[in-house]
């Protein structure tokens, strides 16, 4: 079947580094992303990895270890604004139907204190 | 460019209504996806649409819900009759080719 882990929830203070992990079990690996939502808000895209390694944008980087089916992202500097949800999702491409599901986790929560 | 747009941002019906949500995409996206998120619990794939085809539409819970995207271009989702669980946010996401979703901001629907 497809499942994906997360911590719940992560608290870390403003200037720091945070690490939010992801394992994920699926039988048709097509991509995995990250996603930011602060409440009430839509999903924003932060990183696609599909090979391994690590991706870097900015003050964000994410991680893939397929082999493992592992992930993490890894935000650096932190901010306030940072305090949001952050999901992982993994894109599967369908057995039967040839086409792409992508299959969220239910998200870290992460709280940035001053 | 525009973004995805759902409309409308919340609903409020009775059991047993009918409510129509819809979905405009990014101006050029083939795939069109349709997610539910239930409170408290994960975003939920319901389906997938490549132009007007439905690609995948193994995430719908049954037969009350109904999802069309005819000429390819806007998406509606459909909820015929609404019961209680239906409750949550549904979320519309449009992509071109292997790029990643752009979410819309979702319609919040409650069912008294």
């Amino acid at each position: 079947g497809q499942n994906i882990d997360q911590p719940t929830e992560m608290t870390a203070t403003e200037g720091a580094i945070v690490q939010i992990n992801c394992t994920y079990q699926t039988s048709g690996f097509n991509g995995l992303f990250w996603y930011q939502q602060h409440a009430g808000e839509a999903p924003t895209f932060l990183s696609y990895n599909v090979l391994d390694g690590l991706e870097e944008k900015g003050r964000f980087s994410s991680f893939l270890s397929r082999s493992k089916g592992y992930s993490y992202l890894l935000l650096k500097e932190l901010q306030m604004k940072d305090s949001a949800s952050y999901l992982c999702a993994v894109r599967d491409e369908g057995r039967f139907t040839g086409g792409f599901k992508t299959i969220f986790g239910a998200g870290t929560r992460l709280f940035v204190k001053a | 460019e525009a973004g995805v747009t759902q409309f409308p941002s919340h609903s409020v019906i009775e059991k047993g209504q009918t409510v129509t949500l819809r979905c405009d995409p990014i101006s050029g996206h083939d795939n069109l996806y349709w997610y539910r998120r239930v409170m408290g619990k994960e975003i939920k794939f319901l389906l997938h649409f490549v132009k007007e085809s439905k690609q995948d539409e193994s995430g719908m819970p049954n037969n009350r819900f109904l999802a069309e995207r005819t000429g390819g271009t806007y998406s509606t989702l459909k909820v015929q009759p609404a019961e209680l669980e239906d409750s949550g946010v549904y979320f519309c996401a449009s992509s071109q080719g292997s790029q990643p979703q752009h979410f819309g901001d979702g319609t919040r629907l409650s069912i008294l």
